[in-house]
């Protein structure tokens, strides 16, 4: 069974701060890779997804990821965070012969202080 | 183009009763999946439907159904109510059949078991 672990459970930045969010996911076979983002009241939406290619993936408002096969990872990466992006960041993944079930992370809130 | 819908946005329940959520997927999209939040389990995958098809379950008793109808539509069914089931119901849907494709959230429904 395939298991995702988000490293960081809270997190709390400046505004104008890098963030970087840690996911590591455990699965043999091959994957898609999901980057999702929980604005407070709002619905689940997708920041980006990689499904194959450059291993760099480039996402909504500034952020991006990166696949490292041989570490099971894929960290998401804002070089500078806005108040804005306060929300709740979920890593999921998706084993291609599991039809569309997602596996999710834990998820990590991020709070940006103005 | 119209999002996912799920109706109603809030139930109140008693224990014991049983519940049905709706669903309907974008226009197009054949696959349905249904997820619970909670606080405590976070995000975890309760079945998947695909062409009126349970393609995926996850590890939720029995009490938990779903079905799908020829139009894609979703309905989901928690019989015997536990104060435990109070959670964000999600319904996602995706337009493939897991190979590359991406899953667009509802707004859920928030049940609370009382």
């Amino acid at each position: 069974a395939q298991s995702v672990s988000q490293h960081n459970h809270h997190v709390i930045l400046s505004e104008a701060a890098s963030l970087e969010l840690g996911c590591n996911y455990s699965y043999g076979g091959t994957v898609n890779l999901f980057w999702y983002v929980q604005y407070p009241g709002q619905h689940l939406q997708l920041l980006l997804k990689y499904f194959s290619g450059d291993p760099l993936v480039k996402g909504i408002k500034g952020f991006e990821a990166e696949f490292i096969k041989s570490k099971f990872s894929f960290n998401l990466r804002k070089p500078s965070v806005q108040w804005s992006d306060t929300a709740e960041y979920f890593c999921a993944v998706n084993a291609r012969a599991a039809g569309n079930k997602l596996t999710f992370g834990g998820g990590t809130r991020v709070l940006v202080k103005p | 183009k119209a999002g996912v819908t799920q109706t109603p946005r809030y139930l109140i329940k008693t224990r014991g009763q049983q519940v049905t959520l709706s669903c309907s997927p974008i226009s197009g999209h054949r696959s349905v999946s249904w997820y619970q939040q909670t606080p405590g389990q976070g995000l975890q995958f309760l079945f998947e439907y695909f062409s009126e098809t349970q393609r995926n379950k996850g590890n939720f008793p029995g009490r938990f159904s779903g079905r799908q109808f020829s139009n894609s539509r979703s309905e989901m069914n928690v019989s015997t109510l536990e104060l435990g089931d109070s959670a964000l119901y999600l319904c996602a849907s995706s337009s493939r059949d897991g190979m590359n494709t991406e899953a667009f959230f509802g707004q859920g429904t928030r049940l609370t078991v009382v």
